[in-house]
């Protein structure tokens, strides 16, 4: 596999369960990241990794933690989420957080999630 | 408050015409401007971007044009051709680095 990869691609979970979003970069990337989009919105930046630290938290409710266990892989865990919060997650990668601009950002191709 | 807007949702093109999209953005400090595009079932990825020290920058048939006293900047296609039916996404940043805001999406329809 090359790039960057998400599982699962779709994803239906009730109020109550506990699922977790799996994002894998085969890139040797050090920053990853986690956006949301959500029906008619922008990307939303939700979390920042960089060497496996979390250096961004954009007000994101806690009932979304992320995981990020090596540089390759991060992960969203998802507990007691709303019907709002169906829409797609994009994880993404950069070489690094300051390595230069934008266009170092590589996306997979997102997680849609349906809650109900 | 969105500080990147994209204000047209959709657009559609005839194949062989130029298609214009368009971006706003209200933060001052941004001062790298970026348009990536996202086919269904993708990831988006990226297509061009733009400095503030410039006005143009031109890739083959993508020229992005950035107005700094107006705040906008607008992403050029020419030839449109079906291939770039897509949703085109703006994004901005402050400074080095790779936080980005990104602008709500413009679909682009080329028809044949």
């Amino acid at each position: 596999e090359t790039g960057v990869t998400q599982t699962p691609r779709h994803l239906v979970m009730g109020m109550t369960n506990k699922k977790s979003l799996k994002c894998e970069q085969h890139l040797g990337h050090n920053a990853m990241y986690w956006y949301k989009q959500s029906a008619k919105k922008p990307l939303e930046l939700m979390f920042v990794y960089s060497l496996e630290e979390r250096v961004e938290n954009n007000s994101v409710p806690s009932r979304f933690s992320p995981e990020c266990p090596n540089s390759s892989h991060l992960f969203l865990h998802l507990h007691t989420l709303q019907p709002e919060d169906s829409a797609l997650y994009l994880c993404a990668s950069s070489q690094d957080l300051a390595s230069g601009r934008g266009e170092t950002q590589y996306f997979g191709p997102g997680t849609r999630l349906l809650v109900l | 408050d969105q500080q990147v807007k994209q204000n047209s949702p959709s657009l559609s093109v005839q194949e062989g015409r130029i298609s214009i999209l368009n971006c706003d953005y209200t933060n001052s400090m941004f001062d790298y401007f970026l348009w990536y595009k996202k086919y269904p079932a993708e990831g988006p990825t990226f297509l061009i971007s733009i400095s503030s020290i410039k006005d143009k920058n031109e890739d083959g048939r993508f020229t992005v044009f950035l107005n700094k006293s107006a705040k906008h900047l607008s992403l050029h296609i020419v030839p449109s051709q079906p291939g770039d039916s897509a949703v085109y996404f703006c994004a901005a940043s402050v400074g080095a680095g790779n936080m980005l805001t990104f602008g709500g999406g413009t679909r682009l329809m080329v028809k044949p």
